[in-house]
């Protein structure tokens, strides 16, 4: 498999939630808890969200929520906000290596 | 402050070589593994390589095994890249990051990342 699948994209209102999904098989995201997700922002570095399936790391707001089901795995933006609208990746360990999601660009309507 | 910062971007030929360097501060580089993950022009990430904190295995994927070289110097506080047999579709801004847990098993949760350094190949 030479990525995890993402949909291209996704879209709420502010305030609204949104929930992107991230579908492994039982090799990855099936196989263990080892799930994190990033946002990038347009020209920028990406950014840690959610790791150990989800947990956050210090900073992020608990508008950001993870969680996994078999072989795919869930981030939930709570109460969107303008400033949410970027693209999102997901990642999975695997055997020793990482396999990174196709990426969801998600939009504030 | 934690910091990373990759340098050795360029343009190189088909079939070429180049050397990344990312130059580590901030914090204890000898405990963290490291990774090099790339983005195309437009496209999504995709996770080149990695290497462990003191022990320095090196894990690379599909796409670039055999042709690409990831190593550490904890006395300098670099990570490199070498990069052989370039490609066009090797194309990409390069960006080094830091595992967020210390020791040497890599959960890849990156926790910092660098700013970047783009790689063109072309004739």
């Amino acid at each position: 498999q030479s990525a995890l699948t993402q949909p291209p994209s996704a879209s709420g209102s502010p305030g609204q939630s949104v929930t992107i999904s991230c579908t492994g098989t039982s090799s990855d995201i099936g196989r263990h808890n080892y799930v994190s997700w990033y946002v990038q922002y347009p020209d920028k570095a990406p950014k840690l969200l959610i790791y150990d399936v989800s947990r956050r790391p210090s900073g992020v707001p608990d508008r950001f929520s993870g969680s996994k089901s078999g072989s795919t795995a869930s981030l939930t933006v709570s109460g969107l906000q303008a400033e949410d609208e970027a693209d999102y990746y997901c990642s999975a360990y695997v055997g020793s290596r990482a396999l990174i999601g196709t990426g969801t660009k998600v939009t504030v309507l | 402050e934690v910091q990373l910062l990759e340098s050795g971007g360029g343009l190189v030929q088909p079939g070429g070589s180049l050397r990344l360097s990312c130059a580590a501060s901030g914090f204890t580089f000898k405990n963290y593994a490291m990774n090099w993950v790339r983005q195309a022009p437009g496209k999504g990430l995709e996770w080149v390589s990695g290497i462990s904190a003191s022990d320095y295995i090196t894990f690379y994927s599909d796409s670039v095994k055999g042709r690409f070289t990831i190593s550490r110097d904890n006395s300098e506080k670099t990570l490199y890249l070498q990069m052989d047999s370039l490609r066009a579709d090797d194309a990409a801004i390069y960006y080094c990051s830091k595992d967020l847990f210390l020791g040497d098993f890599h959960y890849y949760y990156m926790d910092v990342w660098g700013k970047g350094t783009t790689v063109t190949v072309a004739s």
